[in-house]
């Protein structure tokens, strides 16, 4: 069954510093998303992504993040400058035409430090 | 704007016995409803959906849910539960109005099987 991957699982980084966290969708979907959920915590929803540009996004969502398809396969989320209130665990999601549900990635634990 | 609750924050049942795990939505529209699991230090798997048709949805691992819309409500079900079901459990809703939308998740409900 088609999987959405993201790397790194598990990422460290220092205040201040910039993240990329990487996701590559089930490659016939179109619609890309980013969740975020701090420790055991509710998943809470920052950005959609369709068509080469953003969607909708949350007030979470501010201008230290940004998210990208580079290469047509790959979709990342980028943290510029990380808080420690930015530590969570990031969940990417992918959807197709059609297709009423998300398929999530295993996700990447984000601490900073 | 859709919204979701899950208004117990843990459920004990013991192994053996049925389990429910409570949802209630509001949507202004028609609304689309899943259940996620969520295993311990692991991602989001899902559980079952329902969309359109027969109200009661059968999923993953022996789990069922009702959609009710006059209670609003998408309650989720096993006759028979395992202790191997103690897990983080996520209701969420969707209601398609643009070319895009979003899935809105509850907080949550964690569920103990009882040995």
């Amino acid at each position: 069954e088609p999987e959405v991957t993201q790397t790194p699982s598990h990422q460290v980084t220092q205040m201040g510093q910039e993240v990329i966290l990487r996701c590559v969708p089930i490659s016939n979907h179109l619609y890309f998303y980013w969740y975020r959920q701090i420790l055991g915590q509710k998943v809470e929803f920052l950005v959609s992504f369709y068509n080469n540009e953003i969607s909708e996004k949350s007030e979470i969502f501010d201008d230290q993040f940004s998210v990208e398809r580079p290469d047509g396969s790959n979709f990342t989320l980028k943290i510029r400058s990380t808080k420690l209130e930015d530590s969570a665990m990031y969940f990417c999601a992918s959807s197709g035409t059609g297709n009423y549900g998300y398929t999530f990635g295993s996700g990447t634990r984000l601490t900073v430090v | 704007a859709q919204s979701v609750a899950q208004p117990e924050d843990q459920v004990n049942v013991a192994e053996g016995n049925p389990l429910t795990v409570k949802c209630t939505y509001s949507v202004s529209g028609n609304p689309y409803l899943f259940w996620y699991v969520q295993y311990p230090n692991r991602g989001l798997q899902f559980l079952l959906k329902y969309i359109t048709g027969d109200n009661l949805v059968k999923g993953s691992y022996g789990f069922e849910a009702e959609f009710n819309k006059s209670q609003t409500s998408f309650h989720l079900k096993k006759p028979s539960a395992l202790v191997s079901d103690s897990a983080l459990y996520f209701c969420a809703v969707r209601e398609l109005m643009n070319r895009d939308d979003k899935i809105i998740f509850g907080k949550g409900t964690r569920l103990h099987i009882l040995p």
